[in-house]
């Protein structure tokens, strides 16, 4: 079954840049999305097909996908944005989620 | 605005069933998809099942299938997850959550997790 890899966790202060991966095989091939899930609340959709941000989601939050790794790019750092953050593609009859990387804001 | 309420989580022991209930009042609930996804304690996130928006596509993760069922009532605005022969292991809090309004639930195309429900939480012990 197809495994999606992300680092257990990043560090970041604030006004900083922070990037959170995803890797799997081909992944580029495919359309990968992210959810943003703070303490005790329910995950939201930040952006979809690799690139697109829902109404509502800051413009410091941005996606790319090539390769063997789709990256999650979250720029200016604030406080507010600490949390787990999980990636979500297709493949082969599955939804797979990344197993989470958690973001710690300094 | 889409909203979501679970319903129909609590203790259960082994071996038996439970019934998950989805209200999603205030939309064109017929008009998407639908998934279910749950999260075990202090764990990550874990696709469970989806629904076509019509019901007349299911899709199962290899963990449930056989024992759990996915189904929907457009009529009630209301998904449903039918959970048979639980196992300690399927302990979680379990989300509804939306496709992307005309989002196949399938395929690399399809447009993943849109709206997400606040949960219910499940747990499966003697």
């Amino acid at each position: 079954s197809y495994v999606l890899t992300q680092l257990p966790s990043v560090s970041v202060a604030p006004g900083e840049t922070a990037r959170i991966t995803c890797g799997g095989n081909n992944i580029g091939t495919k359309s990968v999305h992210w959810h943003q899930q703070k303490p005790g609340q329910a995950p939201v959709l930040i952006i979809s097909y690799d690139v697109k941000r829902p109404s509502g989601v800051p413009e410091r939050f941005s996606g790319s996908n090539s390769g063997n790794t789709a990256t999650l790019t979250i720029s200016r750092v604030e406080a507010g944005d600490e949390a787990d953050y999980y990636c979500l593609a297709w493949d082969s009859g599955d939804w797979v989620f990344g197993g989470g990387t958690k973001m710690t804001v300094l | 605005q889409v909203q979501l309420v679970e319903s129909g989580g609590g203790v259960v022991q082994p071996g038996r069933s439970l019934r998950l209930s989805c209200a999603a009042p205030g939309f064109t609930f017929s008009n998407y998809g639908m998934h279910w996804v749950r999260q075990a304690p202090g764990k990550g996130l874990e696709w469970v099942a989806a629904i076509s928006y019509d019901g007349g596509e299911k899709n199962y993760a290899d963990s449930v299938k056989g024992r759990f069922t996915i189904s929907r009532d457009n009529s009630k605005n209301t998904l449903y997850l039918q959970m048979n022969s639980l196992r300690p292991e399927d302990t979680a809090v379990y989300y509804c959550a939306t496709a992307p309004e005309g989002s196949a639930i399938r395929g690399t195309g399809a447009g993943g997790i849109d709206v997400w429900g606040q949960g219910t939480t499940v747990t499966v012990s003697s």
